[in-house]
């Protein structure tokens, strides 16, 4: 068990839809991390935020955005959903001491199926 | 574009062998590599890390080795258990001065007969 909790373990939804998914880091842990991974794409950054300011951005489609809260948990929206956002959404958390070469420490995951 | 990638995607191995997982990388800037492992259904579990100051690093039953000329990473498994079987992912710190993200290799799935 990493410490990082990330709710709901399984959403099944329809296209077009809104949904959010949530991630509480490690206690302490100041950055949060998204990842996508599916089977064509593998396992894609999508954003990050530290001590609750946007800090990265990677292939995060304009459709999908991300907050992190002053408690520093994270959500991660995503709307207007497609069938080809049927993947699974990790979170991951780090230290957040500034430093590049922080381990990530992954949650086990949202599995999201748009039908 | 620059990417992270695996020679192989499925490594079989019998048990009380020793495994070696391969992955190469594309940056040159890279300095920080970390392998992962990912059991079915569940997230990326960290198993070892080295920076680029270093060749070689230990860990239990696992060893991490680094070969910056060829840009090549390999993960060693000493003595390999059923409980090894998964899929190993090596992935390359591209953080910037305002950030970190991780771009992650195809994977490697390690089968391990009993």
């Amino acid at each position: 068990d990493s410490g990082v909790t990330q709710t709901p373990k399984h959403l099944i939804t329809a296209t077009g839809q809104r949904v959010t998914l949530r991630c509480s880091p490690r206690s302490g842990d100041l950055s949060v991390y998204w990842y996508q991974q599916s089977l064509d794409q593998g396992l894609q950054f999508l954003i990050q935020y530290y001590n609750g300011e946007e800090r990265a951005k990677g292939n995060i489609l304009e459709r999908f955005s991300a907050q992190q809260f002053p408690d520093l948990h994270s959500e991660l929206n995503l709307s207007s959903l497609e069938l080809g956002d049927s993947a699974l959404y990790f979170c991951a958390s780090s230290v957040g001491t500034g430093l590049r070469q922080e381990t990530q420490y992954f949650g086990p995951g949202t599995r999201l199926l748009v039908l | 574009g620059e990417s992270v990638g695996l020679h192989l995607p499925t490594l079989s191995v019998q048990e009380g062998d020793n495994s070696i997982i391969n992955c190469a990388y594309s940056n040159s800037a890279s300095d920080y590599f970390i392998w992962y492992k990912q059991e079915s259904g569940k997230g990326p579990q960290f198993i070892i890390d080295i920076r680029s100051n270093m060749d070689k690093r230990q860990g239990q039953r696992v060893t991490v080795l680094l070969n910056k000329t060829v840009k090549h990473l390999s993960l060693q498994i000493a003595a390999t258990q059923p409980g090894d079987s998964a899929v190993y992912f090596c992935a390359e710190n591209r953080g910037n001065n305002a950030g970190n993200m991780l771009t992650f290799g195809g994977g490697t799935r390690l089968m391990v007969k009993p």
